[in-house]
């Protein structure tokens, strides 16, 4: 079975700092790995995703996050925060061997970024 | 061209009432994939449907929980004789199901349920 781990539960950065949100899996078959953020009250918004090919993912808002099979990471930053990008973060996997694709996501970072 | 839809927003339940939570899928999806979030935790996958097949419901709970996909209308999301452990945000994603496992599922903003 398939797990994911988001290594903090909140992070607070202040506006225009730099911030990197932590993600690892485990798997025992290889698998494509998401970000989604949640605003307040509203649903998930994919940000970005690995699928195949160059390990470095650029995304939505100036998101990106890099792939390390070794580590079993796929961990999520951005250069300089803004205030809107107060959310809550998630990381998920699906496996690749399944064809219909149901995610696993793991509990969840919640950005408070400050003046 | 309009996302995921779900109905009502927020729900209110007594406990032993019944609720149901419905999802339109994004025009030209057909299917439709529902997770519960409860309060403080990640979301958790519950059904899998397709038009008029149930194709994965192994998280969903055995009993008092049902969902379906008609041809026509809405997935509906049903759960009967709700408990105060049923409260909980219902999400309902959507994917055009002609990519494989490398396609996204496009979320709507949720049903947040309160059982009383």
């Amino acid at each position: 079975a398939q797990s994911v781990t988001q290594l903090d539960s909140q992070v607070p950065v202040f506006e225009e700092a730099p911030v990197e949100l932590r993600c690892n899996y485990s798997s025992s078959v290889s698998v494509y790995l998401f970000w989604y953020v949640q605003y307040p009250n509203q649903g998930l918004q994919l940000l970005l995703k690995y699928l195949s090919g160059s390990t470095l993912v650029k995304g939505i808002n100036g998101f990106e996050a890099e792939f390390n099979k070794s580590q079993t990471s796929f961990h999520l930053r951005k250069p300089s925060v803004h205030i809107s990008d107060t959310a809550e973060y998630f990381c998920a996997v699906r496996l690749t061997t399944d064809s219909w694709g149901k995610l696993q996501f793991g509990a969840g970072t919640q950005v408070v970024v400050t003046p | 061209n309009a996302g995921v839809m779900q109905n009502p927003r927020h729900l209110v339940r007594r406990r032993g009432q019944e609720a149901r939570l419905r999802c339109s899928p994004m025009k030209g999806h057909s299917h439709v994939y529902w997770y519960r979030q409860l309060p403080e935790e990640g979301l958790k996958f519950m059904v899998y449907l397709q038009k008029e097949n149930i194709i994965d419901e192994s998280g969903m709970p055995k009993e008092r929980f049902s969902a379906e996909f008609p041809k026509e209308g809405p997935s509906i999301l049903r759960i009967q004789q709700v408990v105060r452990g049923d409260s909980a945000a219902y999400f309902c994603a959507s994917s055009s199901g002609t990519s494989g496992g490398q396609e996204t599922q496009y979320f709507g903003p949720g049903t947040r349920l309160l059982v009383l």
